[in-house]
């Protein structure tokens, strides 16, 4: 089993819907997520950043943690066409040091 | 955000020639950069931790001598494909986490370099 799993879609929806992308894990040591969208040819740009359980919401983006089921999310509410693109999530231990791991990245296209 | 720079965007070569990839934080500086390999339709695979002033660390797997590392300054790391072959070809990424106090805990990205080995 790969330390975090992320389906790579395509996932395929009309501008103004609401999107939900989600990773699981397998390491409950993990205690930092992020959330990173990057378009194509180019490097990721980090959108969500949480530490441990809970919400954090910014703008039309919302990103959930539940430690207990290993299962964090990203909503994107009122989604435009600007949002296509790939959305990778990431996470890391809590010991200084470190890398992220990376899910696969899941490809994301909204539709005028 | 944080802004991290690489330069070049985009590099072809000949297989057996070496390329040199430059990483830079312009507007902090970092104790740390990250080195990664991307291939079409991938995650991000970590190649090595840089720290600035010491060696760097290479993921299993990753030839040190194939992919040298240098972390001369606390704003720019390298990262030199010696003796490129057409398998090298691949999207490199590198990334710098910030210092304490703004979120020190994640990692910025720079644009990447698009490596072709012809």
């Amino acid at each position: 089993q790969k330390e975090v799993e992320q389906d790579p879609g395509p996932l395929s929806v009309p501008e103004g819907a609401i999107v939900s992308l989600n990773c699981t894990y397998s390491n409950s040591a993990f205690q930092y997520f992020m959330w990173y969208r990057q378009y194509s040819r180019k490097g990721p740009e980090l959108l969500m950043y949480t530490y441990s359980s809970g919400n954090k919401e910014d703008g039309r983006f919302t990103a959930q943690v539940d430690k207990s089921s290993k299962y964090i999310s990203l909503f994107i509410r009122d989604s435009q066409p600007s949002d296509s693109a790939t959305y990778l999530c990431a996470m890391r231990r809590n010991q200084a040091g470190t890398a992220l791991i990376f899910g696969k990245g899941t490809t994301l296209s909204v539709s005028s | 955000g944080a802004v991290v720079s690489q330069h070049p965007s985009w590099v072809i070569c000949k297989s057996g020639t070496s390329v040199k990839i430059e990483c830079r934080s312009l507007d902090f500086q970092a104790t740390t950069m990250f080195w990664y390999r991307q291939f079409p339709k991938q995650s991000l695979m970590l190649m090595a931790t840089s720290n600035e002033g010491s060696k760097a660390t290479y993921e299993q797997g990753v030839e040190k001598d194939k992919f040298l590392i240098n972390h001369a300054s606390l704003t720019l790391s390298t990262l030199t494909v010696t003796s490129a072959h057409p398998e090298d070809s691949s999207f490199y990424i590198c990334s710098a986490r910030p210092p304490s106090g703004r979120n020190q805990e994640t990692q910025y990205f720079g644009p990447g370099t698009r490596l072709l080995v012809l």
